[in-house]
């Protein structure tokens, strides 16, 4: 199964600031088909990204996503007090589908 | 317009089984493979299974293989995951998904494993 390392563990930042966010696969994720999640405590995951870089509906410009292969990344610029929360990388190219173990963004 | 709708929250024995549905709107149901995903508490997301909602075909977690029944209901265009011999450990909130394009998510179920 290919697996997905998600660095750093914890990103602690102020608003305003940008978060960079790295997901890394064992093996080429088949079609870039690669989502990115926002989790908050007690909510189901929020859909950010899909196919690495298509952003989804409703979903605000500061966050885009980039990437092929085996490295993925997510930005999201300017930080917003509501943009704290675990993100999440999801491959879907290739079965089993993986996620990978989250990165934490918290107010510095 | 997609909508998935799962059934409430669950508490269950170890030893016991546990099914989860997860109801489709009806321009739904035939069209897409529904995906199945669980987390436990203060973790990560893993991936459950996926069915075809025309035939019925699964692929299913090799470590889940022999425990989990991903099952559908034409009549009721509604999509079932079945956990049997539970353990504590099955404690997670259950998410049934589908993609098109993009993902949906339904708003997941908490089962419990507790004796």
């Amino acid at each position: 199964e290919i697996v997905l390392t998600q660095s750093p563990g914890t990103l602690s930042l102020s608003p305003g600031e940008t978060a960079t966010l790295s997901c890394r696969a064992s093996q080429s994720v088949t079609g870039s088909s690669l989502a990115w999640y926002q989790q908050k405590l007690g909510q189901a995951p929020r859909l950010l990204i899909s196919r690495a870089s298509s952003r989804a509906a409703g979903i605000a410009d500061r966050f885009s996503g980039s990437g092929s292969g085996t490295d993925f990344t997510l930005t999201v610029s300017r930080l917003e007090p509501e943009d704290f929360g675990v993100y999440y990388c999801h491959q879907y190219g290739t079965f089993p589908h993986t996620f990978g173990g989250g990165t934490k963004v918290e107010i510095k | 317009q997609v909508q998935l709708v799962q059934s409430g929250a669950e508490v269950k024995k170890p030893g016991a089984s546990v099914k989860v549905s997860c109801k489709a709107s009806r321009n739904t149901f035939s069209t897409y493979y529904i995906h199945w995903m669980r987390q436990a508490p203060g973790q990560g997301l893993e991936w459950m299974g996926i069915i075809n909602p025309s035939g019925g075909g699964t692929t299913l977690a090799q470590k889940l293989l022999g425990r989990v029944t991903l099952t559908r209901d034409t009549s009721t265009s509604t999509f079932y995951m079945e956990l049997s011999s539970l353990r504590s450990e099955d404690t997670a909130v259950y998410y049934c998904a589908l993609f098109s394009i993009t993902w949906y998510w339904a708003q997941g179920t908490l089962v419990t494993v507790s004796s």
